[in-house]
């Protein structure tokens, strides 16, 4: 079946710092990948998403590119802040339009970021 | 525009006690997807409703679970005679008709305790 693996945290970063979160997955034909934020307290929110291979998504300068050699959606961003301190999720759609909203989740990983 | 709307947010039952869970989906969403979040993992899927239909429930346990979203009113989400290890957070997402943009809205989640 398709599955997700993302790094362990907390990953622990100075404001400023360069953030790389790894995302790998496993998934027959043609997936959707999403990356999602969750903030203390609050409910997941869709942070970006690819839907084919070679896709990068892009949002709050956050990135990530669709590779379907290395089955990656690795999450980037050139600078945190200490307001991206929160638990980002990887997860995939098995890309049918009738259960596109069936997402297999990461197990998350925490991001600490301090001033 | 209200976001999707979990309630209670905390809920402590008894072993042997049922549990509802409700979610209110945003405005014009006719779609809804329970999932839960066990302590370190990601999140499972559960089941996936329209309006009066269970479409997927691949993803419920067998027995003591149950979910509906009646015509009018909010999806339930029903485990009878909990034990200690449905002690999760539950969180309810919804979509509009269709694929749109692939983009689910989740709420805040529902953190059930069971003595």
């Amino acid at each position: 079946g398709n599955s997700v693996t993302q790094m362990e945290g907390p990953v622990t970063l100075s404001e400023e710092a360069f953030l790389t979160i790894n995302c790998t997955y496993t998934a027959t034909g043609y997936p959707s990948l999403f990356w999602y934020v969750q903030y203390p307290g609050e409910g997941l929110q869709l942070l970006l998403k690819a839907t084919k291979a070679d896709d990068k998504g892009s949002n709050k300068g956050f990135e990530a590119t669709y590779r379907k050699e290395t089955t990656s959606f690795h999450l980037e961003k050139g600078s945190v802040q200490v307001s991206d301190s929160a638990v980002y999720f990887c997860a995939l759609s098995d890309g049918r339009t009738d259960s596109w909203g069936k997402l297999q989740f990461g197990a998350g990983t925490q991001v600490v970021v301090t001033p | 525009n209200a976001g999707v709307m979990q309630n209670p947010r905390h809920l402590v039952r008894r072993r042997g006690q049922e549990a509802r869970l409700r979610c209110s989906p945003m405005k014009g969403h006719s779609h809804v997807y329970w999932y839960r979040q066990l302590p370190e993992e990601g999140l499972k899927f559960m089941v996936y409703l329209q309006k009066e239909n269970i479409i997927d429930e691949s993803g419920m346990p067998k027995e003591r679970f149950s979910a509906e979203f009646p015509k009018e009113g909010p999806s339930i989400l029903r485990i009878q005679q909990v034990v200690r290890g449905d002690s999760a957070a539950y969180f309810c997402a919804s979509s509009p008709p269709g694929v749109a943009n692939e983009k689910l809205f989740f709420g805040s989640g529902t953190q059930l305790s069971v003595l």
